[in-house]
């Protein structure tokens, strides 16, 4: 079955940099993107980014760019996201979730990981 | 710019519906998500209509002009979560504000 599993929380300070990994599988990991979506408590879903887990391009929802770095290790089916300059407003559950795009070429997020929080605090 | 109604209340038996609200939202395709307090979201809905695997029949969408719309029929009481909308939008995915549906 395909799982998504992360790593673990994290407690960082301001200014500094942070690194989740996605471990995929129960599917081809090349097929399929990795998205990257966060939750600040109580609050909505922001999507962050995707990475194309084939070639390795990406695409970062405009408020993260020049701060988020998405990137993959194919040989062990792993994504990974990094978010520098931390402040505290970072502070949230980080979620990898595949999307899936169906047959009328628009696509969903069908599968998600156990989430990862990261707190920044000084 | 997906709007959706904060809170929905329904008896368990009833129908719930949730609403979502963009500008020409029915050009685009909607999907929903469920998500229940520490979890993960569950995707329930894709491509306006369609049900994944394992998703109760309960569960349909519907997608027209400005606004996207989930229907639970028989509502549960394990229904009982926050739900998001979501679209594709230049390249982006934008999520709903969500909605708390209690069952009463």
């Amino acid at each position: 079955q395909v799982q998504l599993v992360q790593s673990g929380a994290e407690v960082k300070k301001p200014g500094a940099s942070v690194k989740v990994s996605c471990k995929a599988s129960g599917y081809t990991f090349k097929s399929y993107e990795i998205n990257w979506v966060r939750q600040a408590a109580g609050q909505g879903l922001e999507w962050m980014g995707w990475l194309n887990s084939n070639s390795g391009n990406t695409d970062y929802a405009q408020k993260f760019q020049g701060r988020v770095t998405m990137t993959r290790n194919t040989s062990i089916s792993t994504a990974y996201m990094e978010l520098s300059s931390l402040r505290s407003e970072d502070t949230a559950v980080y979620y990898c979730a595949r999307g899936n795009w169906g047959v009328a070429a628009t696509p969903s997020l069908d599968y998600w990981g156990q989430g990862t929080l990261v707190a920044v605090s000084s | 710019e997906l709007t959706q109604p904060p809170s929905v209340s329904v008896s368990p038996g009833q129908t719930a519906t949730i609403t979502c609200s963009g500008d020409k939202l029915g050009d685009k395709f909607a999907c929903w998500y469920q998500q229940k307090p520490g979890q993960s979201p569950v995707l329930v809905i894709y491509e306006d209509s369609k049900r994944p695997s394992g998703i109760p029949e309960r569960f349909s969408g519907s997608n027209s002009g400005n606004t996207a719309t989930l229907t639970i029929s028989g509502t549960q009481a394990l229904d009982e979560a926050d739900y998001y909308c979501q679209a594709w939008d230049s390249s982006n995915y934008v999520f709903g504000t969500g909605t708390k549906v209690t069952v009463l």
